[in-house]
């Protein structure tokens, strides 16, 4: 089956780096996907990753392995409004989009 | 108005009850999808359409029914509905259905309560 894996939840400071992790197994792979979503919000694009390396975009970056079926979201001096869910999100070889369950972020002052 | 909106925001219903929710985009794209997001579940992907015609049921209910009457509007007709379909309805458009880069803007959901 589809499997996309990424933590519940994280907290880091204000100020700080926190990086968050998803693991994928698919069939087949035609990109992945960040999203931020605020609660009571819609999610909102950050990233989109097709082939290996790090793509960056201002305080946040997303690095790829599609070997090791890997992706992490880095955000760097954090604010208090990064405060959000994360989605990761993986397109399959039928271009349909596989989500994680989202990660929780907790930015404490 | 820009980008994806839904109506309504909330919505309360019986199990014998009747509703629709609407999702408009102003975004020119020809691909609409419906999904539902439970706590600390994925997001699951419940119906596509693509220049109108339904390309994807991933085996939903057939209490859920959607009408897509043209490439800006999308509506999920509701009845008799379970507890367990309390959920955040969330609705997306993409420029196309498929494609190796296919960014998808989604609207702000609708929270539905079903007692």
């Amino acid at each position: 089956g589809q499997n996309i894996d990424q933590p519940t939840e994280m907290t880091a400071t204000e100020g700080a780096i926190v990086q968050i992790n998803c693991t994928y197994q698919t069939s087949g792979f035609n990109g992945l996907f960040w999203y931020q979503q605020h609660a009571g919000e819609a999610p909102t694009f950050l990233s989109y990753n097709v082939l290996d390396g790090l793509e960056e975009k201002g305080r946040f970056s997303s690095f790829l392995s599609r070997s090791k079926g890997y992706s992490y979201l880095l955000l760097k001096e954090l604010q208090m409004k990064d405060s959000a869910s994360y989605l990761c999100g993986v397109m399959d070889s039928n271009y349909q989009l596989i989500w994680g369950a989202g990660t929780k972020l907790i930015i404490k002052p | 108005e820009t980008g994806v909106t839904q109506t309504p925001r909330h919505l309360v219903m019986g199990m014998t009850n009747k509703k629709s929710l609407k999702c408009e985009q102003h975004l020119g794209h020809n691909a609409m999808y419906w999904y539902k997001q439970s706590a600390k579940k994925p997001l699951e992907l419940m119906f596509v359409y693509s220049l109108e015609e339904r390309v994807e049921n991933n085996s939903v209910p057939s209490r859920f029914s959607p009408e897509c009457p043209n490439s800006s509007h999308l509506f999920l007709h509701l009845h008799t509905l379970q507890p367990e379909d309390s959920a955040l309805y969330l609705c997306a458009s993409s420029q196309d259905g498929g494609g190796s880069y296919n960014e998808q803007y989604f609207g702000p959901g609708t929270r539905l309560t079903v007692t």
